[in-house]
């Protein structure tokens, strides 16, 4: 039973443009979630989190979005850059569930 | 500052051998973390441990075990190889289990079982 799910494996984007990421949950315990960024040989690492409270969050070039009606979560990159190619995960915690679960990742490959 | 320091990085198993992978924080964090991540299915839970001297099973436990030797270390231990356990392993830790703080992971450990 997936909670967190990522439905796009893969994204492919020009520099300069945006690039969106995607991310469903089924669990409505949830309402804490996070996105992290993970390049080869190392783990991954905190980028940016949205507290269910909010329907926005933004950090620089990288802002969340949450639609709690919908159980669904994006994370926008503007403008994106080469050096943000990497696997992105969404994760989704709280109060009331705890410890996090991952979606499955999105390959993200921004091309110079 | 080193954050979450896990050992080995590289590790090749004969089915049936054992071995631990251990785990370290220096940031005073109450809980740790052990996830798999396999291609496909993201970062999988085995176990956990919200606080010193508790462990849970997490969403994989199946063939492992885990001890909280202490506050700072989390060693996770695959008593009977097998090649279904071939991953790429990643300890976390986080201040608290209450999913509301982010968790810092290590560089992971590449386990491979022939």
């Amino acid at each position: 039973d997936q909670q967190v799910k990522q439905n796009s494996p893969s994204l492919s984007v020009q520099e300069g443009r945006i690039s969106i990421l995607n991310c469903d949950y089924t669990n409505s315990m949830f309402d804490y979630f996070l996105w992290y960024k993970k390049y080869p040989a190392e783990g991954p690492t905190f980028l940016i989190s949205i507290s269910s409270i909010k329907d926005k969050n933004e950090d620089g070039r990288f802002t969340v979005f949450l639609n709690k009606s919908a159980k669904h979560l994006s994370l926008h990159i503007v403008p994106s850059q080469p050096g943000d190619s990497a696997v992105y995960f969404c994760a989704a915690g709280g109060t009331s569930y705890g410890k996090l679960t991952f979606g499955q990742g999105t390959i993200l490959t921004v091309h110079p | 500052n080193a954050g979450v320091t896990q050992t080995p990085k590289f590790q090749v198993l004969k089915t049936g051998q054992s071995m631990t992978l251990q785990c370290a924080q220096d940031m005073n964090h109450n809980s740790m973390y052990w996830y798999r991540q396999d291609p496909g299915m993201g970062l999988r839970l085995i176990y956990y441990s919200a606080s010193e001297g508790t462990t849970d099973k997490g969403e994989v436990p199946n063939g492992y075990n885990v001890s909280r030797l202490n506050k700072r270390e989390f060693s996770l231990r695959l008593e009977s190889a097998a090649p279904s356990q071939t991953s790429v392993y990643f300890c976390a830790s986080s201040g608290y289990l209450d999913g509301n703080t982010e968790a810092f992971f290590g560089q992971g450990t590449r386990l491979t079982v022939v």
